[in-house]
């Protein structure tokens, strides 16, 4: 069974850091086509692609975002590490990781999601 | 960037009915366009992969369509666990996008 989770702070405030981790399990992140992603969702709000990391650590980001993100990926503890810089209140939504088993470039498991607010 | 676009941006409708939502792309994405279902407050479910494949599990009452920059998401008779929002999302370009969503409700 594949299974994604969240998990990081649930506040932080204006011009901090936002780390977030994605642990995978029932699937390995060495192998070939995968993908895992984060996607983001302000309260009331449409979803947001932000970044994507492949198997081969091919990393993809958001050209809006780009200058903020960064993705990682631990591959013995089956992690993905999120970071964005300068958090501002616009930032506060649900965030979610998500895994693309397929070359075709869709998500089709998803963590529940984590909601993290910004405000000081 | 590949812009995605949606109609109509909400839609009321009765069970039984058949529904019909369309997504654009900005520029040409082949059939790397897939469909997404979401409830509040639970994360999204993939419906249809690369334009017209139904992903496992899904009711056959879902179907999609389209290519190059035109799509569709047919529902062929609305069941009452359908009522929710639904994303088009593209993966041809190096950056995926959304669209903004179509919010099902009832009429």
């Amino acid at each position: 069974q594949i299974t994604l989770r969240e998990s990081g702070p649930t506040l932080v405030k204006p011009t901090q850091t936002l780390t977030l981790t994605c642990t995978l399990s029932g699937f390995s992140l060495n192998t070939t086509e995968l993908g895992v992603g984060w996607i983001r969702q302000p309260p009331g709000k449409a979803l947001e692609w932000l970044t994507l990391i492949y198997w081969d650590d091919d990393e993809r980001y958001s050209p809006s975002l780009k200058t903020r993100l960064t993705i990682t990926k631990d591959t013995p503890k089956n992690q993905v590490v999120f970071t964005m810089s300068n958090m501002d209140p616009v930032d506060t939504g649900t965030y979610y990781c998500a895994l693309s088993t397929d070359g075709r470039r869709f998500f089709d498991y998803w963590g529940p999601g984590t909601l993290v607010t910004v405000s000081s | 960037d590949i812009q995605m676009t949606q109609s109509p941006s909400s839609l009321s409708a009765s069970v039984g009915d058949r529904v019909t939502i369309t997504c654009w792309a900005s520029q040409p994405i082949r059939n790397y366009l897939h469909w997404y279902q979401q409830k509040p407050g639970i994360a999204p479910k993939l419906l249809i992969y690369a334009a017209s494949n139904l992903q496992s599990g899904v009711p056959s009452r879902f179907s999609g369509s389209g290519s190059g920059t035109e799509f569709a998401l047919t529902i062929s008779s609305l069941q009452p666990e359908d009522f929710a929002t639904y994303y088009c999302q593209q993966g041809y370009s190096a950056a995926f996008t959304f669209g903004p969503g179509t919010k099902v409700d009832i009429k």
